[in-house]
């Protein structure tokens, strides 16, 4: 099992570019999230996707789109960059349900924005 | 809302002894769970250890363990023979029935040789 994977692990944008973050677990999990890490404050929540078909908001979804794809894959998406966009992004993954359990992480992508 | 205050910026420990760093936190969860969570400074999140909320035994994996205490709600982690690869940094993080895996700021630990 290669668990959660992300691509592409560096990424620089020039501010206004595009660019779309991908996900992929093979763990059959069902809850699939983004966080942001910025220095000095922890990870904090962008979008998750608790199933198939579903999306909603986390703590900072400003300047961001997610799209679940499939049971697999959940891609997020910058349309018009910015430089406090500069981050370390990860994805991660959870069975999900209605009773709490583990995530597991993905390895990251560092994100620069000039 | 839940929040986790990890109140240690930065430990140090000598190699080979014990260090314990804090957790607090707060939930309006009745079902919820508590972790740790390092990050060596290859960026990768790695589960230290679970503890679920409905378990009065603390956790241990090998030389680590909790100290949960549940009416407090404090959540300290016991590393024991501390070894140079557990330099990294620590976040303390709290997940209930929500989808929200709530993450303290981090307590970054060195070891010293």
């Amino acid at each position: 099992n290669a668990g959660v994977t992300q691509t592409p692990k560096f990424q620089v944008l020039k501010t206004g570019q595009s660019m779309t973050l991908q996900c992929a677990q093979d763990m059959n999990h069902n809850s699939m999230y983004w966080y942001r890490q910025d220095p000095g404050m922890g990870l904090r929540l962008i979008y998750y996707s608790a199933s198939e078909g579903t999306t909603d908001k986390g703590e900072v979804p400003n300047g961001y789109n997610v799209s679940r794809l499939n049971k697999r894959e959940f891609s997020l998406r910058l349309e018009s960059a910015a430089p406090s966009q500069t981050s370390v992004y990860f994805c991660a993954s959870r069975r999900g349900g209605d009773h709490p359990d583990t995530q597991y992480f993905g390895p990251g992508t560092r994100l620069t924005v000039l | 809302a839940q929040t986790v205050t990890q109140s240690q910026p930065e430990m140090s420990v000598q190699e080979a002894e014990t260090v314990t760093l804090s957790c607090t936190y707060d939930t309006s969860e009745s079902d919820y769970y508590l972790f740790w969570y390092k990050q060596p400074p290859s960026r990768q999140m790695i589960l230290v250890i679970r503890q679920e909320a409905y378990k009065q035994q603390n956790a241990t994996e090998n030389r680590f363990s909790v100290n949960f205490q549940k009416a407090a709600k404090s959540f300290s982690l016991k590393i024991s023979d501390s070894q140079l690869g557990d330099a990294a940094m620590y976040f303390c993080t709290t997940q209930g029935g929500s989808e929200k895996l709530v993450f303290g700021k981090g307590t970054k630990l060195t070891v010293n040789p």
